[in-house]
């Protein structure tokens, strides 16, 4: 079965300062991975994903995430954090195998606060 | 605007009494999925439909019931509401195909006393 682990339930940063959220997954193939963002009373947006192909994905909003086959990890990084920034944000994981309506496996979600 | 509505946002209801909440998508998706979010456990896939009048079942189905009549909707019901199925819930649509990433509603937040 796959699973993500997000390992820090709340993230501070300072706002300037390079922020990342860590993420790392277990599935049985290769991975199809995402990063989503929660604001508050919304959805889920959809920030940026890794299918295939370069290890760097860059994303909206200025996010990128690096893929580590090797560490089985997937972090999500920005260079230069913005109070607007602060929200909930979730790591998922879909294996290739068939079914499931496309079916994610979400991590518990790590709260990013922002402070000035 | 492409986007996947819900209906209704905020819900309070009893024991017991049946309850539907709507979703619907203008993106020509093929795929469906309602999630349930609770508090450190991240979001679980209650059913997905992959098209029209199929369905099947996700990783928590008890105490829910799906349809998919119609490519655009795929309402959630909960026939007989119980305390433990108070959560915050979202609806999601994809093109099929592995690669595509789900587009999410904005949530019905039900709390059932």
């Amino acid at each position: 079965a796959q699973s993500v682990a997000q390992p820090e339930d709340q993230v501070n940063v300072a706002e300037g300062n390079p922020l990342t959220v860590k993420c790392t997954y277990s599935v049985s193939g290769n991975p199809y991975l995402f990063w989503y963002v929660q604001y508050p009373n919304r959805g889920l947006q959809f920030l940026l994903k890794y299918i295939t192909g370069d290890n760097l994905v860059k994303g909206s909003y200025g996010f990128e995430a690096e893929f580590n086959k090797s560490q089985t990890s997937f972090h999500l990084k920005k260079p230069s954090a913005l109070v607007s920034d602060s929200a909930l944000y979730f790591c998922a994981v879909r294996d290739q195998g068939t079914g499931g309506g496309n079916k994610l496996t979400f991590g518990t979600g790590t709260q990013l606060k922002v402070e000035l | 605007e492409a986007q996947v509505t819900q209906n209704p946002r905020y819900l309070i209801t009893v024991t017991g009494k049946k309850l539907t909440v709507t979703c619907s998508q203008n993106m020509n998706h093929e795929y469906m999925s309602w999630y349930r979010q609770d508090p450190g456990l991240g979001l679980r896939q209650i059913y997905y439909s992959m098209n029209v009048e199929v369905t099947d079942k996700g990783d928590v189905p008890e105490g829910y019931k799906v349809s998919r009549k119609e490519k655009r909707n795929f309402p959630l019901i909960l026939e007989s509401p119980s305390p433990n199925q108070t959560s915050l819930y979202f609806c999601a649509s994809s093109f099929a195909g592995l690669t595509y990433e789900q587009y999410f509603g904005p949530g019905t937040r039900l709390t059932v006393t």
